[in-house]
């Protein structure tokens, strides 16, 4: 157990709907990591904040927004859900910038 | 399993004897390499890391070799456990700090 923690566990939704996933990171870390897993594009980082703060961008649709509150918890929002979303997602954490990042179980979304 | 890309390269090991695990990573200007672990339906686990001002870097088991003239990190498992069975990621710091780029994925299989 990483100490990180992810709701829900699976998410089966419909085209055009609208999610949102939740990551608690480990006690005492910062920085909030957001990461997708799809078979044909393998582990891809999507978005990071530290302490609040949006610190950098990977290849998050704009479609995709997050964000990280005073309590540290993070939220991604998928919106106008496609098929093409379908995938895990993983949410990390770390103390601070570029240390260990420890990873969550994973939240598996099914778009039918 | 169900985390990991259809074309996995595939390394298959006697119980006992010692695996290695390759890749090439793309950036050269990376100076933080990590190795994961990921079985089937959890998140990835942080294995052992490497920063650019070693080569060499011994854990539990576990080495990891950074060979930056040619860009390229290796995973060497000592005794091969059948709980070692599991997909292998390596993993080097991107553009900004923090966020990591993955490399596509070893599966190792054990063999008892």
């Amino acid at each position: 157990d990483s100490g990180v923690t992810q709701t829900p566990k699976h998410l089966i939704t419909a085209t055009g709907q609208r999610v949102t996933l939740r990551c608690s990171p480990r006690s005492g870390d910062l920085s909030v990591y957001w990461y997708q897993q799809s078979l044909d594009q393998g582990l891809q980082f999507l978005i990071q904040y530290y302490n609040g703060e949006e610190r950098a961008k990977g290849n998050i649709l704009e479609r995709f927004s997050a964000q990280q509150f005073p309590d540290l918890h993070s939220e991604l929002n998928l919106s106008s859900l496609e098929l093409g979303d379908s995938a895990l997602y993983f949410c990390a954490s770390s103390v601070v910038l570029d240390s260990e990042q420890f990873f969550g179980p994973g939240t598996r979304l099914t778009v039918l | 399993g169900e985390s990991v890309g259809l074309h996995l390269p595939t390394l298959s090991v006697q119980e006992g004897d010692n695996s290695i695990i390759n890749c090439a990573y793309s950036n050269s200007a990376s100076d933080y390499f990590i190795w994961y672990k990921q079985e089937s339906g959890k998140g990835p686990q942080f294995i052992i890391d490497i920063r650019s001002n070693m080569d060499k870097r011994q854990g539990q088991r576990v080495t990891v070799l950074l060979n930056k003239t040619v860009k390229h990190l290796s995973l060497q498992i000592a005794a091969t456990q059948p709980g070692d069975s599991a997909v292998y990621f390596c993993a080097e710091n991107g553009r900004s700090q923090g966020n990591l780029i993955f490399g596509k994925g070893t599966k190792l299989s054990v063999k008892p």
